[in-house]
């Protein structure tokens, strides 16, 4: 069974650091992209950072480039988020999620349960 | 970015109807149109990839269909566990851009 749980959320200050974790399983880790997707208290879905199966590409959105660094260690099946001078649009749900490619496109085939990361003074 | 539009943002049926939930991309997508489920505890689960390809294990009552700009999410039958938000995301041209959501209540 395939499983992905995130870890590591909580209150941060804006300004501050945050390193958010997804630990996964039930799947060979180092054969897929991954990415972070996160939902705004509006509900709104955005992905904020991806990363190759090897770990050797990096992709962000302007709103995170810069202050977020997405990176994977293969041999614990995990994926990691660092996270910093956060401020209070960061304010979100922050999911992991498995990105399939194939000849029927791109979508995510499986999401974590999320954690919550709000940015406030 | 494409832009992808749900212009429903909440829609209420009844237990039994026949739903559908709309999303419009702002370029044609070839066909790279796909659906999520988020239920109210904030699980997301994918039930649709490529307009009409049914993820495994999602209930045949789910469907759906379009081209080009426009899809459609159906639900026949609305049951109470299909009481959830669902968006659309397009998956053709980075980034991978969703829509607002839908979220479908009980009348």
């Amino acid at each position: 069974e395939v499983k992905l749980v995130e870890s590591g959320g909580g209150l941060v200050q804006p300004g501050g650091s945050l390193k958010l974790s997804c630990a996964t399983s039930g799947f060979t880790f180092s054969d897929y992209y991954m990415y972070w997707v996160r939902q705004t208290p509006e509900k709104r879905l955005e992905w904020v950072a991806y990363i190759s199966n090897g770990g050797g590409s990096t992709y962000y959105p302007d709103t995170v480039k810069g202050r977020f660094t997405i990176s994977r260690d293969n041999a614990k099946n995990t994926l990691y988020l660092q996270m910093s001078r956060l401020k209070s649009e960061d304010t979100a749900m922050y999911y992991c999620a498995r990105h399939k490619e194939s000849y029927y496109g791109n979508y995510f085939d499986y999401w974590g349960q999320g954690t919550t990361l709000t940015v406030s003074s | 970015d494409i832009q992808m539009t749900q212009n429903k943002s909440s829609l209420s049926a009844s237990l039994g109807d026949r739903v559908t939930i709309s999303c419009r991309a702002s370029q044609d997508i070839s066909n790279y149109l796909n659906w999520y489920q988020q239920k109210p505890d904030g699980t997301v689960k994918l039930l649709i990839y490529y307009t009409s390809r049914l993820q495994s294990g999602v209930p045949s009552r789910f469907s759906g269909s379009g081209s080009g700009t426009d899809y459609s999410l159906t639900i026949s039958n609305l049951e109470q566990e299909d009481i959830a938000t669902y968006f659309c995301q397009q998956g053709n041209t980075l980034p991978y851009t969703f829509g607002g959501g839908t979220k479908l209540e009980i009348k």
